[in-house]
């Protein structure tokens, strides 16, 4: 098993583009977390999975962002016409299935930059 | 919203043990005590994790105060690699949900 693994790593867009990210978690990982930092802060939760559904989704998540897990195994991550303040770094990770004593795994990450 | 606090920024000199506290003082009952760090454009990597009982792996110690409202992280012999963003995070079953951590500087 290689841990999660995220891509692309770096993506370029101009303002109004829509961009898609993949994450892969390790398997049998049922829970799969979305995040995003921007420079100088912590991680922020954007949303997470349990196998197929989406469990919750933060208010940072606004109607631009989308995010999927069809089959309960990869993600994707969806931003529709991008603006500037997207730029950020989008991580993935993912946990077992087991009650609070289980620690999540982090990729590497995907950095957006909106020019 | 995070429920920790934790120093903005540690120095610490190389070889010596790196002690990073984190307070927690509204943990509940069955909320375990994570670790996580952050090496500079990387993602956050797993340290260490416990509930009420002092724990330790390869990476590093956990002291979780005996009524847990703190925690200290011990990193034995610190090196240039261990600078880093610590977060300490306090986790029921749900989302991790990380503050802003505390810049290690190690020192030369």
């Amino acid at each position: 098993d290689t841990g999660v693994s995220q891509d692309p790593r770096h993506k370029i867009t101009k303002r109004g583009q829509n961009v898609t990210f993949r994450c892969d978690p390790i398997s049998e990982h049922n829970r799969l977390y979305w995040y995003r930092q921007t420079l100088g802060q912590g991680p922020e939760f954007l949303t997470y999975f349990q196998n197929e559904a989406q469990l919750e989704k933060s208010r940072l998540l606004s109607d631009r962002f989308s995010a999927e897990r069809p089959k309960g195994s990869f993600s994707t991550l969806e931003i529709q016409r991008t603006e500037q303040g997207d730029s950020a770094m989008y991580l993935c990770a993912s946990s077992p299935p087991r009650w609070g004593n289980t620690e999540a795994f982090f990729g590497q990450g995907t950095r957006l930059t909106v020019v | 919203d995070a429920k920790t606090t934790q120093p903005p920024s540690m120095d610490c000199a190389e070889g010596r043990a790196a002690n990073l506290p984190c307070n927690h003082s509204t943990i509940s009952g069955n909320e375990y005590v994570y670790w996580y760090r952050q090496i500079h454009s990387q993602g956050p990597q797993y340290i260490i994790h416990g509930l009420k009982n002092n724990e330790t792996n390869e990476m590093a110690s956990l002291i979780i105060t005996e009524d847990r409202k703190s925690s200290t992280l011990i990193l034995p012999h610190a090196t240039l690699r261990d600078t880093a963003v610590y977060y300490c995070i306090v986790r029921l079953d749900d989302k991790i949900i990380f503050g802003k951590g505390t810049r290690l500087h190690i020192l030369p």
